[in-house]
């Protein structure tokens, strides 16, 4: 199974409403990334976990809140948006985040919109 | 991190025809990886290369790295309709601030 699920794959939400963002993947991976992509545009990094513990944070604002529950869950709390965060959220998985760069493996993202 | 450039922005062809998107680095790549991202779609993984002048081809498609390994292009011969899509490269290394490539957007005219 190389399946990375997101759940939903579409989201409407106002400025000042709290939703989060799914991810879910059963390959046995230990890294799991958050993306967010606008269009024409490519992948930004935004999160990076390695075996649960939270790695990177590419300098992502705090209305931006991710979580690991576990090896295969990845969720991404969203308060207090922008219209500016509207955009692709991608969720990916990689066996591990360290060393060689593997190759990750994307969910089919969650389109998000902000009113 | 450092982002590796990649040319052209856009190519459009005529189906049947050849198309090549390139990808360079100022710095030695430890590794480059390309994806592919169809309209409305995710990125998928194509190939990773990691040894200097590597070559390695999948069907109609054939990823080469630079005997520097500064640089990495892919090349599609007889482009069909299926081939539409954004093309990105992205390096690897020892961190994790992996960066991706702006991408090559291939349209094919049937």
């Amino acid at each position: 199974d190389t399946e990375v699920t997101q759940t939903p794959k579409h989201l409407v939400m106002g400025m000042t409403n709290k939703k989060s963002l799914k991810c879910e993947q059963h390959m046995g991976h230990r890294a799991m990334y958050w993306y967010k992509q606008k269009a024409k545009k490519p992948p930004e990094l935004m999160f990076v976990y390695s075996y649960e513990k939270l790695s990177i944070n590419e300098s992502v604002p705090s209305r931006f809140s991710p979580e690991c529950p576990n090896s295969s869950l990845l969720n991404l709390h969203l308060h207090a948006l922008q219209p500016e965060d509207s955009a692709l959220y991608l969720c990916a998985s990689s066996h591990a985040a360290s060393g060689l760069a593997y190759e990750q493996y994307f969910g089919p993202g969650t389109r998000l919109t902000v009113t | 991190g450092q982002q590796v450039m990649q040319i052209p922005q856009y190519q459009h062809v005529q189906e049947g025809e050849d198309f090549t998107t390139y990808c360079n680095s100022s710095t030695t790549l430890s590794n480059i990886q390309w994806y592919k991202q169809r309209p409305g779609g995710h990125p998928v993984f194509l190939i990773q290369l990691v040894k200097s002048g590597e070559v390695k081809k999948q069907k109609r498609l054939t990823f080469q790295f630079g005997e520097a390994k500064k640089n990495s292009s892919l090349h599609i011969t007889a482009t069909q309709t299926t081939d539409v899509g954004t093309y990105f490269c992205r390096r690897g290394g020892s961190n994790y601030k992996l960066t991706f490539g702006k991408g090559t957007l291939l349209t094919v005219n049937p």
